[in-house]
């Protein structure tokens, strides 16, 4: 079965509120992980990525959290803008070597203006 | 100076044809990938190649047959095409080596319908 999935199909919020898309996996060897954004009609797209050796990493607008004791990784957009409406997907390299991410189900992000 | 082409974006087709979709990049990668995404948005990986070999095939019908013929192209036939595959499928290309992560960059995908 899948070893990274998401706890929230959809999301909506306001904008300017906070957002944060939560993401559970299962495999204690991950030691990568990204998020990507997908808008309607297009293909994936990165984020921000944090690696297993880090708790936090912070972008423009959006921080990676990780906390590899219940192992679960969250996005969070500061002032999310309806542009930031989409669908989110987190992934994970299972470790060992392996270059080859797991993706997660996705959460759809509704930006509500 | 588009990244990661894929054509054609659109593909409508009949059980049992057979059909190609091409994919190049133009950012140095050496590692290409194909993926399914189906209507639920689930992304599924299907095969990667690196520097032209292939790395990975997960368990994917024997009627996919990718081809590489070099580390910028990384073409997908599909044979006796089911209803099923209707999908849309999605090219990206990374580098392999950790050191530098693996961010993947994907086309634009290309939506298959089979009739």
């Amino acid at each position: 079965g899948e070893s990274v999935g998401l706890h929230l199909p959809t999301l909506s919020v306001q904008e300017g509120d906070n957002s944060i898309i939560n993401c559970a996996y299962s495999n204690s060897a991950s030691d990568y992980f990204i998020w990507y954004k997908q808008e309607s009609g297009k293909g994936p797209q990165f984020i921000i990525d944090i690696r297993s050796n880090m708790d936090k990493r912070q972008g423009q607008r959006v921080t990676v959290l990780l906390n590899k004791t219940v192992k679960h990784l969250s996005l969070q957009i500061a002032a999310t803008q309806p542009g930031d409406s989409a669908v989110y997907f987190c992934a994970e390299n299972r470790g060992g070597g392996s270059y080859i991410p797991t993706f997660g189900r996705g959460t759809s992000l509704i930006v509500h203006p | 100076d588009t990244a990661v082409s894929q054509t054609p974006k659109y593909l409508v087709t009949q059980m049992g044809n057979d059909k190609s979709i091409k994919c190049e990049q133009n950012l140095g990668h050496d590692t290409m990938y194909w993926y399914k995404q189906d209507s639920k948005k689930f992304l599924k990986i299907m095969f990667s190649y690196n520097n032209k070999e292939l790395i990975i095939n997960e368990t994917v019908p024997n009627r996919f047959s990718p081809k590489s013929p070099d580390k910028a192209h990384l073409n997908l036939h599909i044979n006796s095409l089911e209803l099923g595959d209707s999908a849309v499928y999605f090219c990206a290309s990374s580098f392999r080596t950790s050191e530098v992560g693996n961010e993947q960059f994907f086309g634009p995908g290309t939506r298959l319908t089979v009739l």
